[in-house]
């Protein structure tokens, strides 16, 4: 039971240049959330989804689109990248159990864009 | 819209100090709250949490009580490690089934704890 994994770990990438971060969890867990981390600003959400087929934007949606065309998995994509993307990334799953959302998240993927 | 406040850091704090982190927030009705961990270089863990009002959560020789009145989830620990040195998230989700589980999180507290 790995939980949830994170591809890649580390990247670097030009300015303009396009990516695709891929999360994948073992829990088989209907939610998936993707967060960037700043300093000084916690994390904040990206892009979520409820369900296999279903996304919806977070609070700092712009400049990413996702895909959840698999339950496991859930893909943040950047178009063209920019230095303000510049960031690690955090993917998480979670289940409603008892009332309860605990979300459980990858080791994160630091991206640099020069 | 909600939010969650934590106290500024850094804390730095001998081994065997009692260690408060502040955390409050502002919500509509009864939301969740968490305490997250990161340890350097890895992702975040879940520490403890509260569902309701005058909930105590406890896990590892860390605590916070939910108290509705203050709006606030204090993290306390009687006696830190040099091993409990890592960034603290204070967090929420807003109670009911739309929030789907979406979190706020405050900006973080780093700890180091000397020997």
């Amino acid at each position: 039971n790995a939980g949830v994994t994170q591809t890649p770990k580390f990247r670097v990438l030009k300015t303009g240049q396009s990516m695709t971060l891929l999360c994948a969890q073992d829990m088989n867990h209907e939610y998936m959330y993707w967060y960037r981390q700043d300093p000084g600003m916690g994390l904040r959400l990206i892009h979520y989804s409820v369900g296999e087929g279903t996304t919806a934007k977070g609070e700092v949606p712009d400049g990413y689109n996702v895909s959840r065309l698999k339950k496991q998995n859930f893909l943040l994509g950047l178009e063209s990248a920019a230095p303000s993307q510049t960031s690690v990334y955090f993917c998480a799953s979670s289940q409603l159990a008892g009332g309860l959302y605990e979300q459980y998240f990858g080791p994160g993927t630091r991206l640099t864009v020069t | 819209g909600n939010s969650v406040t934590q106290m500024e850091g850094p804390v730095t704090l001998s081994e065997e100090a009692f260690l408060t982190i502040n955390c409050t927030y502002t919500a509509t009705g009864y939301p969740s709250l968490f305490w997250y961990v990161q340890y350097p270089g890895e992702g975040l863990q879940l520490l403890l949490k509260a569902t309701k009002a005058d909930d105590k959560g406890s896990n590892k020789g860390f605590e916070a009580t939910y108290r509705k009145e203050t709006t606030s989830f204090h993290l306390e620990k009687g006696s830190v490690q040099v091993s409990d040195s890592a960034v603290y998230f204070c967090a929420l989700t807003s109670a009911g089934g739309t929030s789907y589980g979406k979190l706020t999180f405050g900006q973080g507290t780093i700890l180091t704890v000397h020997p």
